[in-house]
């Protein structure tokens, strides 16, 4: 069956420090994956998706990127976090098979 | 530019009753297909339905029933004899090929 795994759940980071969230997934192979971010009382934004190893594009420009080094691996990134960027993210598989959603990670930026 | 639309930002109704949060959205594909999400406090996504755009039969599921109107580019969702374990946010979204795009979500509370 399919799987996401996300992690960290929650994070609680300083202004100016890096970050580096993961998903993966199980049960599938060359997944289209995807990023979103919900900002605290917002809708979900599309970050990233990536429709295979080394294909990023991103749909909002900023200070985060993401990288997938591995056909079922996308990692998202920041060399130095803002107070913005805390919300809640999302990673998800969306493809033939039908749409997974990963239990998410709490960015808390301080 | 395809679009999904959730008017209604917060909605509050008395328990056991019925509510009807809409969802309107703008796309020339012809194929693609329609959901609805709930996200409790919790924050994970809880998968509700999912309908392509050739199917406009209407679907009820227990206190769930969803209307999808093609002519008028809508995809409702009413829930019947509201609970208060109804309360989350209620994204409805939109797919099309490598596309996934949420609406901006309707917040429901559910009163005792």
């Amino acid at each position: 069956s399919q799987t996401i795994h996300q992690w960290p759940a929650t994070l609680v980071q300083p202004v100016g420090s890096p970050l580096s969230l993961e998903c993966t997934v199980e049960g599938t192979s060359n997944p289209n994956l995807y990023w979103y971010r919900q900002a605290a009382g917002r809708g979900l934004q599309l970050l990233f998706y990536s429709v295979g190893i080394g294909q990023i594009s991103s749909e909002v420009p900023q200070n985060l990127s993401a990288s997938r080094p591995q056909d079922r691996q996308f990692i998202l990134s920041s060399k130095k976090l803002l107070l913005s960027d805390s919300g809640f993210y999302l990673c998800a598989w969306i493809g033939q098979g039908g749409e997974y959603f990963g239990p998410g990670t709490r960015l808390t930026v301080l | 530019a395809q679009k999904v639309t959730q008017a209604q930002t917060e909605i509050s109704v008395v328990e056991k009753e019925d509510v009807t949060l809409d969802c309107v959205y703008e796309t020339r594909d012809t194929t693609y297909y329609l959901f609805w999400y709930k996200q409790p406090p919790s924050g994970e996504l809880v998968f509700l339905i999912r309908r392509n755009s050739f199917d406009e039969q209407n679907e009820i599921s227990g206190r769930y029933s969803w209307n999808f109107q093609k002519s008028t580019s809508s995809f409702n969702f009413t829930i019947t004899a509201s609970q208060v374990v109804d309360s989350a946010v209620y994204f409805c979204a939109f797919s099309y090929g490598q596309n996934f795009v949420f609406g901006p979500g309707t917040r429901l509370s559910v009163l005792p």
